[in-house]
């Protein structure tokens, strides 16, 4: 499965727009690319998951450039709750093992 | 819909004592299953996950045990737990291969595991 690098932690304001951008240069054909937010004391949840270009839905927006090598997760106007660490993570139903790979992920921080 | 159980929330046990998590799926059928260890402020580590009842693969070799004696229930073990197996135990499911894109995996609410 392709290696994942994100930031170790991020800060940011509350109301403000935050964008986490996560690198997979090693990522495969089939791979897609799927974000999650965990909480503390928690099991991360499902966030948002494309292929290419742009993923919208009601949390948050992915953006995923043409060659796919890096892919960037925007919160809107985050508020303190979206305060948590976020993975990155790239693979696919056809990976032998059916496993997911998560890394140390971003620790997002978000201030009044 | 689906639900997936863990018990205990919180568990403290003396070094060398025996462990035994248990996690339940409801509302399907056949999933992928999955046990992690998080340590304190760390990422997820990936320790078992299963295809099928009976069938479990090891990620990383240590004192711990699974097994799936049911589709839907799967169980972390220990005979001799040590002070580095303290953690946040996590238990997932996902759906069986055959979805081309990225499995999501949903995680139950996790075991808290102090050795001492």
């Amino acid at each position: 499965l392709a290696k994942t690098t994100q930031p170790i932690s991020m800060d940011s304001y509350e109301g403000q727009e935050v964008n986490i951008t996560c690198s997979h240069n090693n990522i495969a054909t089939n791979d897609y690319i799927t974000w999650y937010q965990q909480f503390p004391s928690q099991g991360p949840r499902f966030i948002i998951q494309g292929y290419k270009t742009k993923v919208t839905n009601e949390v948050a927006s992915l953006f995923i450039p043409a060659d796919r090598k890096s892919s960037t997760l925007s919160l809107p106007r985050v508020s303190l709750s979206d305060t948590a660490v976020y993975y990155c993570l790239v693979g696919s139903g056809y990976s032998s093992a059916s496993k997911i790979i998560f890394g140390s992920g971003t620790r997002l921080s978000i201030r009044p | 819909s689906q639900t997936i159980h863990q018990w205990p929330a919180t568990l403290v046990q003396p070094v060398g004592s025996p462990l035994s998590l248990e996690c339940t799926v409801e509302g399907t059928s056949n999933p992928n299953l999955y046990w992690y260890r998080q340590a304190a402020g760390r990422g997820l580590q990936l320790l078992f996950y299963s295809v099928g009842i009976g069938q479990i693969s090891s990620e990383v070799p240590q004192n711990l045990s699974a097994s799936r004696p049911q589709d839907r229930q799967f169980i972390l073990s220990s005979k001799k737990l040590l002070l580095s197996d303290s953690g946040f135990y996590l238990c997932a499911w996902s759906k069986v291969e055959g979805d081309h894109r990225g499995p999501e995996q949903f995680f139950g609410p996790g075991t808290r595991l102090t050795v001492l």
